[in-house]
């Protein structure tokens, strides 16, 4: 399995411009998750999907932050207009979460993270 | 409330030597328990973890943990510290509370002196 792909690895950009990160998810994972690690804050966790449904989005900064996730293989995190303070790096994560009383581990599988720098 | 607490910000070990790095948790449900690992620039990469089966808990790179519930402990060890080992390490409790919620240690960050 290729694992959790993002992209792009590393993206630098003026304030006020769209940025838009992008994840593909493991196959046969039903949940995805996104986070922000910066060195004050620590890991955040931003948003996460179940069956493409966003199920917990306090943790989204701002109205400029939106994610998306039309299908079960795609995400994405949009940040516009973009901030020095949106400097950080965006992991995305995945799992395969069941139904209550599932059996599955709640194991995260983590992508490399797309590290974004906005002067 | 459930929380995760990693006791310790930093720890410093000569190569060689044990390592131990702490998290205590604290849940009114029956937890799984996870150590991750981040190398500089890398995503964090499962060390090992709990499920309700058996309470010491062996993972990769010569790394275990064991789960002491009266104690509400999840500590992360190693007999001989590596060089390679310098990463930071989080502590990670999930949940089944009618979905799965999973809750993060604030991370130890792991030094190796030669």
């Amino acid at each position: 399995d290729a694992g959790v792909i993002q992209s792009p690895r590393h993206e630098v950009t003026e304030m006020g411009q769209e940025v838009t990160l992008r994840c593909k998810p493991i196959s046969g994972h039903n949940s995805l998750f996104w986070y922000r690690q910066t060195m004050m804050r620590g890991l955040e966790l931003l948003i996460y999907f179940n069956n493409n449904v966003p199920i917990d989005d306090s943790g989204m900064p701002e109205d400029r932050f939106s994610a998306k996730m039309p299908n079960a293989s795609f995400s994405t995190l949009k940040i516009q207009p973009s901030e020095p303070r949106d400097s950080a790096v965006y992991f995305c994560a995945s799992r395969q979460t069941t139904n209550p009383g599932g059996s599955v581990t709640g194991e995260l599988f983590f992508g490399e993270g797309s590290r974004l720098t906005v002067l | 409330a459930q929380s995760v607490t990693q006791l310790d910000s930093h720890v410093s070990v000569s190569e060689g030597t044990p390592v131990l790095l702490r998290c205590n948790y604290s849940s009114s449900y029956s937890p799984s328990l996870f150590w991750y690992v981040q190398h500089p620039n890398k995503g964090l990469q499962l060390l090992l973890k709990y499920t309700s089966a058996a309470t010491l808990v062996k993972g990769i790179n010569g790394f275990e943990a064991e789960f002491k519930k009266s104690e509400t402990s999840f500590h992360l060890t190693k007999p001989s510290a590596h060089m390679s080992d310098a990463a930071e390490y989080f502590c990670v409790v999930t949940l089944n509370t009618g979905g799965f919620k999973t809750i993060f240690g604030a991370g130890t960050r792991l030094f190796v002196k030669a």
